[in-house]
């Protein structure tokens, strides 16, 4: 079982370049959501999406952009990228709502220089 | 106020000894909560959900006082594997989920 994929595991930016960070599901889940975590940190909520097509801000959602296109995808786009914005990205999706659990992927771990 | 507030430890304790976590949360009208485990440089992954009465899985007991507004996990006989971060997880209302900073807990030989 794949579960939750995300691509690439580790990346260096340099300010103001743009990337996009995958992430994929293969367990037919509605839910899917976007976080990061700075060093020492919980974790922040970026955006979400309840279904293809839908999605939603966060608390933390500026400086990124998503899309979900199929129930499967939700990459997260980076346009102009910061320091500020170095950090562990997480994907995670869930059956349903919030008293669903969430199954995470494994990270990106991205480098703004 | 944060939504979710730890105490971030670090707690150290010996092979076989009891340990306990607290987890204080801001919205009265919580919903849902849960305990997520966090190994270094890794995912978060989910220990155990916290239901109203209090619910137990071997040596992990979960623990909700609404009145008090904070959840609680207890772990028994402590084991080397069980050294992580321990993430407490409130779900307030809709869909937005609000972690806390983490309980770091190191388990000694």
């Amino acid at each position: 079982n794949a579960g939750v994929t995300q691509t690439p595991k580790f990346r260096i930016l340099k300010i103001g370049q743009s990337m996009t960070l995958q992430c994929t599901q293969d367990m037919n889940h509605n839910y899917m959501y976007w976080y990061r975590q700075d060093p020492g940190m919980g974790l922040k909520l970026i955006y979400y999406s309840v279904g293809a097509g839908i999605t939603d801000k966060g608390e933390v959602p500026n400086g990124y952009n998503v899309s979900r296109s199929t129930t499967e995808d939700f990459p997260l786009r980076l346009e102009l990228a910061a320091p500020s914005q170095t950090s562990v990205y997480f994907c995670a999706s869930s059956q349903g709502a919030g008293n669903q659990p969430q199954h995470f992927g494994d990270g990106t771990r991205l480098s703004i220089l | 106020r944060k939504e979710v507030e730890q105490d971030p430890g670090p707690f150290n304790v010996p092979e076989g000894a009891t340990v306990a976590f607290n987890c204080t949360y801001s919205n009265s009208a919580s919903q849902s909560f849960f305990w997520y485990r966090q190994d270094c440089r890794k995912e978060p992954k989910l220990l155990m959900s916290v239901y109203s009465s209090g619910n137990e899985d071997g040596r992990f007991t979960a623990q909700l006082n609404r009145a008090s507004q904070y959840i609680s996990l207890l772990i028994r006989d402590s084991k080397l594997s069980d050294s992580a971060t321990y993430l407490c997880v409130v779900n307030p209302t809709g869909n937005q989920f609000y972690f806390g900073t983490g309980t770091s807990l190191t388990v000694i030989p």
